[in-house]
């Protein structure tokens, strides 16, 4: 089945501690996104990357990090500089100027 | 500078009601799109439609309906005949200077509904 697969669904983080969060997508899409979702707030862009090894940041990206080494593969850090990473994180796919597919989300809570 | 608001932050209706969800954006564009996507408990959002600025023309694909008024700058999305199925979070989009990628897509703080059988 083509789409989007992002991994873990649940993550928890300590203080001061990097986490990766993983996008998989079989779809042959050359761009990708990484959104992120907080309560009664629309979506907002972190980084995006429209051919392998180019990316660029979006509304929010400071604190996060991102690379490109593969087409099927967009992973978002969260380095220890977000200071406030609690958050739903969606990442998408789409050919340039179609619609985008999204992934499941990862659930980011610090502990 | 762009904006889409959704008014309702929460609806409640009950199953076979009729419900609208509002949405009003602001853009200084001529040509520029507008979304509306679907988000499940499960998380993804589903794509449901896109209209561009120059076609007004309402339209109806089963219960949704979408009404784009230019002159109020408007995107309404009405739901016939709810079901609980179609309980989840909405949100109305608006991308930038024409089509292009979704970098330049702007997104609506989201309503939630909830259909009560």
């Amino acid at each position: 089945d083509g789409g989007i697969t992002q991994s873990p669904k649940y993550l928890f983080r300590k203080e001061g501690q990097n986490v990766t969060l993983s996008c998989e997508q079989n779809l042959n899409h050359d761009a990708m996104y990484w959104y992120r979702q907080d309560p009664g707030q629309g979506l907002r862009l972190i980084y995006y990357s429209q051919i392998v090894n180019d990316f660029q940041k979006g509304d929010i990206a400071e604190g996060y990090s991102v690379s490109r080494e593969k087409k099927e593969s967009f992973p978002l850090t969260v380095t220890s500089a977000q200071k406030n990473p609690t958050a739903f994180y969606l990442c998408a796919s789409s050919w340039l100027n179609t619609e985008a597919f999204f992934g499941q989300g990862t659930r980011l809570t610090v502990v | 500078a762009q904006k889409v608001t959704q008014a309702q932050t929460e609806i409640s209706v009950v199953e076979k009601e009729d419900v609208t969800l509002d949405c009003v954006y602001e853009t200084r564009d001529t040509t520029y799109y507008l979304f509306w996507y679907k988000q499940p408990p499960s998380g993804e959002l589903v794509f449901l439609i896109r209209r561009n600025s120059f076609d007004e023309q309402n339209e109806i694909s089963g219960r949704y309906s979408w009404n784009f008024q230019k002159s109020t700058s408007s995107f309404n999305f009405t739901i016939t005949a709810s079901q609980v199925v179609d309980s989840a979070v909405y949100f109305c989009a608006l991308s930038e200077r024409g089509w292009t990628s979704y970098d330049k897509v702007i997104f609506g703080p989201g309503t939630s509904l909830s259909v009560i059988p």
